[in-house]
């Protein structure tokens, strides 16, 4: 149950489109398409942007989308701004109840 | 308001046990499963548990399998994790979330929607 695979970090300008991948296997990504995205600010709970791959929560841009392909999920951000900043991570379902993380991507607006 | 709120972290020596627990209000809460997940200090989250909304399905990381024990009691709107023979290792912030879906089979990774701030565990001797 090793950690998704995630760059530690991503940049953009103002305006830009950042794209965040998630590397899995073919027994939790590749699996299932039980694949979800967080923003976690620091002294803030985790908030979640995107569940089930590509659907997003009410509240939440349209400027977020989320896609996979394989063993890899990607979560890209349009039009950045700089309340974007912050960390993000996947979240993937591993089979049997089970969940696993990706190492998180901090994301800095340039 | 849709609110979850973690208690029952502190300091403990290793070995010892702690039991957390995260009591609901603003939904109804026996419709939904449950997850337990942390942070630890510099490092990123960690799925640790769930379960489903009736407890029929429970799900464990294999870093706390055999250690750790989730539960619920639907009639008090609470989850609960109990901690055993607590290790360095399990310092962190500890986190209960709701799942996004009504009563469907236990999924990490589908969704958590709704978090609570979290409730710190330092284990140190």
């Amino acid at each position: 149950q090793s950690a998704l695979t995630q760059p530690p970090s991503a940049s953009g300008s103002p305006g830009q489109s950042v794209t965040i991948s998630c590397t899995g296997t073919s027994t939790d990504i590749g699996g299932f398409n039980y694949v979800s995205w967080y923003q976690h600010l620091p002294g803030k709970a985790p908030k979640l942007i995107i569940y089930e791959v590509n659907k997003r929560p009410s509240g939440v841009p349209d400027r977020f989308s989320g896609s996979k392909s394989g063993t890899t999920a990607s979560l890209t951000v349009s039009g950045l701004q700089a309340e974007d900043e912050g960390d993000y991570y996947c979240l993937s379902y591993a089979g049997t109840d089970r969940g696993v993380f990706g190492t998180g991507t901090k994301v800095t607006v340039v | 308001e849709v609110e979850l709120v973690e208690s029952g972290g502190g300091s403990v020596q290793p070995g010892r046990s702690l039991t957390l627990s995260c009591v609901v209000s603003g939904f109804k809460f026996d419709d939904y499963a449950m997850h337990w997940v942390r942070q630890t200090p510099g490092k990123g989250l960690e799925w640790i548990s769930s379960i489903s909304w009736n407890s029929g399905s429970i799900g464990y990381a294999d870093s706390v399998k055999g250690r750790f024990t989730i539960s619920r009691d639907n009639t008090q709107n609470s989850l609960y994790l109990q901690i055993d023979n607590l290790r360095p290792e399990d310092t962190a912030l500890y986190y209960c979330a709701r799942d996004v879906f009504v009563r469907t089979p236990v999924r990490p990774g589908r969704g958590m929607d709704v978090w609570g701030q979290g409730t710190t565990v330092t284990v140190s001797s």
